[in-house]
């Protein structure tokens, strides 16, 4: 199984910070990647596919890069309804795997 | 508005088993694949499986930590996805969601229900 890691965890910022966070795969995962947000007692929502890819509707200060194995999910600048915990995936092998999560929590 | 939503949940004995039902609208259901995952409380994310669209055979995979107990099906007609689990683990506790796939991408799941929780215990 490929094994997804991220880091940092926890992470604590501020309203209008700039935050990235990282989610490194054990073998490459060519593009095959997904960040989801997860805000408490809701269901996880997509935020970018494909490594790079905005889902419709998520706010353009959300941006994703990476490939093979290195990935970043980057908020431009932290807005108050973005502290919540997000989650990397891969897809490019099943069994499909997640990142352990990263809490964003307030300074 | 594509919808899903998960039905079926609740208390069950270790070994015993719960049929878990995911009902759609808003989109042609028998276009896409299914995805199912599951959170441990407190835990992060899990994937369990998915089920393609019958235009792929409507064949399917699983994690290995329920292979051979967990089967994933569909009813096109219907627009529901069932999760039937048998020989359920206190390990299998948790918020179990369903989720849209894409057409020919199985891995993203694009739209989620809200969750239904399964608690196996004695």
């Amino acid at each position: 199984d490929i094994q997804m890691t991220q880091s940092p965890s926890p992470l604590s910022a501020s309203v209008g910070d700039r935050v990235t966070i990282t989610c490194q795969a054990s073998q490459g995962v060519r593009r095959y990647l997904n960040w989801y947000q997860q805000k408490p007692g809701k269901a996880p929502k997509l935020l970018i596919y494909d490594a790079s890819n905005l889902e419709t509707g998520v706010p353009s200060r959300f941006s994703g890069s990476g490939y093979g194995t290195d990935f970043t999910l980057t908020i431009s600048s932290l807005q108050p309804e973005d502290f919540a915990t997000y989650y990397c995936q891969q897809y490019d092998n099943v069994p499909y795997t997640f990142g352990q999560g990263t809490r964003l929590d307030f300074k | 508005e594509e919808r899903l939503v998960e039905s079926g949940g609740g208390l069950v004995n270790p070994g015993r088993s719960l049929r878990l039902s995911c009902a759609t609208s808003g989109f042609t259901f028998g276009d896409y694949s299914v995805n199912w995952f599951r959170q441990a409380p407190g835990k992060g994310l899990e994937w369990v499986g998915f089920i393609r669209s019958k235009t792929h055979g409507a064949t399917t995979e699983y994690a290995a930590s329920v292979k051979g107990r967990f089967s994933i099906s569909r009813d096109d007609f219907k627009s529901v996805s069932y999760l039937q689990m048998t020989s359920l683990k206190t390990d299998d506790t948790g918020i179990y969601y369903c989720t849209r796939g894409g057409v020919t991408i199985f891995g993203v799941a694009w739209v989620w229900g809200p969750g239904t929780t399964v608690s196996v215990s004695s």
